[in-house]
């Protein structure tokens, strides 16, 4: 069974880069046709979307963020990473990788909180 | 972007009852709407894919409906352990976007 698990870091000074990987086991990151997705969450707060890459490298950020954010994608390592520049207290968040399938997100990870402070 | 509205945005049943949960999208989507369950602490899980399709593991009391722009999420014979947050997303286009979810109590 695929498992998804975030790894990072919890606390980024404001104006810093934020850095997070999501390592994949018990599958192929190799395997065709799903996207590998960032989703964050504040506290009590709704999901946003953050971006996508396949394994083929393309990606798709959202809008709102996408000055800011690059995904990448180590199929060697069987990983992906979010790296998010000029953080504010706003990215502050628990923050989801997710597989994407049949366009909807199958499988998570368990997240990650991520604290913005000096 | 597509917005996603949910209502209600909490509700409080008993065990036992049918629970229906709406999501209107601010355009059509299509079918390309999915449903997802939220625990306290927990990822969100995959519950409805396709506006009407049950992911796998999931029990038979979850079903959803709708196309177009107007959705809809029925829990049959509620039990205890669905006490979550759901939340309702779009797949039709990106940015993908939810709804601000709905929060599910037992009474």
């Amino acid at each position: 069974q695929l498992q998804l698990q975030e790894s990072g870091s919890g606390v980024v000074k404001p104006s810093q880069t934020l850095s997070l990987t999501c390592g994949v086991a018990g599958g192929s990151i190799n395997s065709g046709g799903y996207s590998w997705n960032w989703i964050r969450q504040a506290a009590g707060q709704g999901l946003e979307w953050i971006g996508y890459i396949y394994q083929s490298g393309n990606t798709y950020y959202n809008p709102s963020l996408k000055s800011r954010v690059i995904i990448s994608i180590d199929t060697s390592e069987t990983q992906f990473s979010l790296t998010l520049r000029s953080v504010t207290a706003a990215d502050t968040a628990v923050y989801y990788c997710a597989r994407g399938a049949e366009r909807s997100f199958d499988i998570w990870g368990r997240g990650t909180m991520v604290t913005v402070s000096s | 972007d597509i917005q996603m509205t949910q209502s209600p945005s909490s509700l409080s049943a008993s065990v036992g009852d049918r629970v229906t949960i709406t999501c209107r999208a601010s355009q059509t989507i299509s079918n390309y709407l999915n449903w997802y369950q939220q625990k306290p602490g927990k990822a969100p899980k995959l519950l409805i894919y396709a506006a009407s399709s049950l992911q796998s593991g999931v029990p038979s009391r979850f079903s959803g409906s709708g196309s177009g722009t107007d959705f809809t999420l029925t829990i049959n014979n509620l039990q205890p352990e669905d006490i979550a947050t759901y939340f309702c997303q779009q797949s039709y286009t990106t940015p993908y976007s939810f709804g601000q979810g709905t929060n599910l109590e037992i009474k």
